[in-house]
């Protein structure tokens, strides 16, 4: 069955350093998305993205998050400088299409980022 | 802002019961319903969607949606120890990608032997 995977499964960085997270959406899909979870929190919407460029976006991404689709497989987000508080998990989502009928999202097994 | 509010549990209920998960929301315009189940360190998994007043079912699982109230639930029927999980209800409000949900806290269910 086809999956959205995503690496790394966990990554230990240090505070102020550039963290890449890379997803690889389902092949056929055309919407991608990222989501965010701290530990114990909710899932938190981050970006949207369709046709190569930014939908729809949350407080959260600010100017410190970038997103990137570099190839015709891959779709990263990018957290340029990292702080304490971007620790968390990170989701990276895909939908075929964008309606409210059959847009279900299907979630990668997330990316643990820890910034120490 | 918009919130989706859950009873963050746990809920107990014996092998067999049948779960009852809440979920109110904020947002009158909110559209699309949506019930994920997410297993400890694990990504969220969805489970059924409304969109429609009234009740849908799909196996052991019911959904119901009363937008008057602005309120969702989910019936898990004949419970089961692998449903033991936590049950996020998500909301899109519509007028945007329907992809941008936004969740509850979650419900933990524990179903005993």
């Amino acid at each position: 069955e086809p999956e959205v995977t995503q690496t790394p499964s966990h990554q230990v960085t240090q505070m102020g350093q550039e963290v890449i997270l890379r997803c690889v959406p389902i092949s056929n899909h055309l919407y991608f998305y990222w989501y965010r979870q701290i530990l114990g929190q909710k899932v938190e919407f981050l970006v949207s993205f369709y046709n190569n460029e930014i939908s729809e976006k949350s407080e959260i991404f600010d100017d410190q998050f970038s997103v990137e689709r570099p190839d015709g497989s891959n779709f990263t987000l990018k957290i340029r400088s990292t702080k304490l508080e971007d620790s968390a998990m990170y989701f990276c989502a895909s939908s075929e299409v964008d309606r409210e009928d059959t847009g279900e999202l299907f979630f990668g097994e997330g990316s643990r980022l820890t910034v120490l | 802002q918009k919130e989706v509010e859950q009873n963050s549990g746990p809920l107990s209920v014996p092998e067999g019961a049948i779960a009852s998960l809440n979920c109110t929301y904020s947002d009158r315009g909110s559209q699309s319903f949506f019930w994920y189940r997410q297993y400890s360190g694990k990504s969220p998994e969805l489970i059924m969607f409304i969109y429609s007043n009234g009740d849908k079912e799909d196996g052991r699982f019911t959904a119901q949606l009363n937008k008057a109230s602005q309120y969702v639930s989910l019936l898990i029927r004949d419970s089961q120890p692998s449903d033991s999980a936590t049950y996020l209800c998500a909301v899109n409000a519509g007028g945007t990608s329907y992809g941008k949900l936004t969740f509850g806290q979650g419900t933990i269910l524990t179903v005993h032997p």
